[in-house]
Parts: C-alpha cells; sequence; structure tokens
C-alpha cells in the first residue's frame, strides 16, 4: 500500500513564525503536491512538483514555497506565517498525473 | 478554469437509505476522482472515471462526459458512511485537480 505521511498532524504558530509542514511518501512517486483545505472552499491546489527540484504554482501560491530535494519528500514552507494561513494542509503524491494518494493532514493554527 | 459543484451541499439520511451524490463541471476532463474524507481529515481515493460506471461494494459511480456529470451512489447506507464526499477533476492538458466543495454525509442510524 502506499504510505504518505506528514510531519504532524497539529501545528500551532505565532504571526511572522517560519514554518515547515514535511511531507514523504514510499512509493518512488513521481508528482508531489501540497493542498489547504478550508471551511466553504474545499481543497484547492497551492503547489505540485513532478520531479525532485521541480516545481509548478496551483492555484494559491502566494505566500508559500515549497522544497523537493529528494523524490520521496515534499516540503511546503510558510516564510512568515499568517493568520489567514490556518487551514487544514494535504500532502498528496501519485505516479501518474491520475490517481492521487493523500497524507492524514495536518491541522495549522497560526496565533 | 473548470468550476466543480457539487449537490448537496449536506445530506442527512436514515440507515438503508439510498443515497446520490452530484458533480458537474464546466470543461472538458482527462478524469474525474470521487473521494472520501473521514472526521479527522484523511482522505481515500473511491474511484477515478473517465467514462462509463464503476462499482465497489455499495458504491458506485457513473459518469455522463457529454453532460459532464457524474454521480455517486451508495445502497444500503450505513452510519460508517457518514463522512464528506468530494469530486475532483483533472481538466485536459492541465496538472493538478480541482476540487467540488464536498457533500457533508451523515446517516443516522
Amino acid at each position: 500500500d502506499v504510505k504518505v505521511t506528514q510531519s504532524s498532524r497539529y501545528l500551532v504558530k505565532r504571526t511572522g513564525e517560519k514554518v515547515f509542514l514535511e511531507c514523504v511518501q514510499d512509493m518512488d512517486h513521481e508528482n508531489m503536491f501540497w493542498y489547504r483545505q478550508d471551511p466553504g472552499l474545499g481543497l484547492r491546489l497551492i503547489y505540485f512538483s513532478y520531479d525532485v527540484k521541480m516545481k509548478e504554482k496551483g492555484d494559491i501560491p502566494e505566500g508559500y514555497s515549497v522544497s523537493r530535494e529528494k523524490k520521496e519528500r515534499f516540503s511546503l514552507i510558510l516564510e512568515s506565517a499568517s493568520t489567514n494561513q490556518t487551514s487544514m494542509y494535504l500532502c498528496a503524491s501519485s505516479l501518474s498525473l491520475f490517481e492521487q494518494f493523500f497524507g492524514p493532514g495536518t491541522r495549522l493554527t497560526v496565533l | 478554469k473548470n468550476e466543480v459543484e457539487q449537490s448537496p451541499q449536506n445530506l442527512t439520511a436514515q440507515e438503508g437509505e439510498f443515497i446520490t451524490i452530484n458533480c458537474s463541471y464546466s470543461v472538458g476532463i482527462s478524469a474525474l476522482h470521487w473521494l472520501q474524507q473521514h472526521p479527522g481529515g484523511g482522505i481515500v481515493s473511491l474511484f477515478m472515471l473517465s467514462s462509463g460506471k464503476k462499482k465497489h461494494g455499495r458504491l458506485i459511480a457513473t459518469i455522463n462526459i457529454q453532460e459532464k456529470h457524474s454521480s455517486l451512489h451508495i445502497t444500503a447506507s450505513h452510519p460508517r458512511d457518514s463522512a464528506v464526499y468530494i469530486c475532483a477533476v483533472r481538466s485536459r492538458g492541465a496538472d493538478g485537480l480541482t476540487f467540488g466543495k464536498g457533500t457533508h454525509l451523515i446517516i443516522q442510524p
């Protein structure tokens, strides 16, 4: 079974802090994705990566950056966290551009 | 950009009822996904469709490409089916998925 893990289930940070969200997959998938999920808005794509050191902006990249130094790991970085970045963050990976496997999510609260 | 609409937003039903959740989209797609999200956040992929119909246990998913519409059916619903069901589409030529806002389903015993 594909396993996608995220470093934290719950995270509380202060405004202005730099925040790292880590995602690791164990199935040698080329494609990895970061989404945020907000009530009434559904899931929205922040960034995705289709290869090591490659990244593409999704629908809402502002305020975020990503890093993919190794194939199995895709990091989402909030350079200076703000309260409007309080959300559920979900990572996913896929071998092709079709079926995606999701991690358990990280619920981030920015105070 | 593809617009994905789901209906209903919320649905409460009694155990045993037949459930239908609808999804429509605005632009041609290469694939449509139905996902299930339980309380706590974890998302599981139920189906991926590009045409026709798929069945898995009590779940059935259909898609009509011409009408840009898909339905997810649950037969003999059970309280453990209570979850948020999310429709997501991959537009032709696009890399990421576009998601509907989800349908919150509650099955009461």
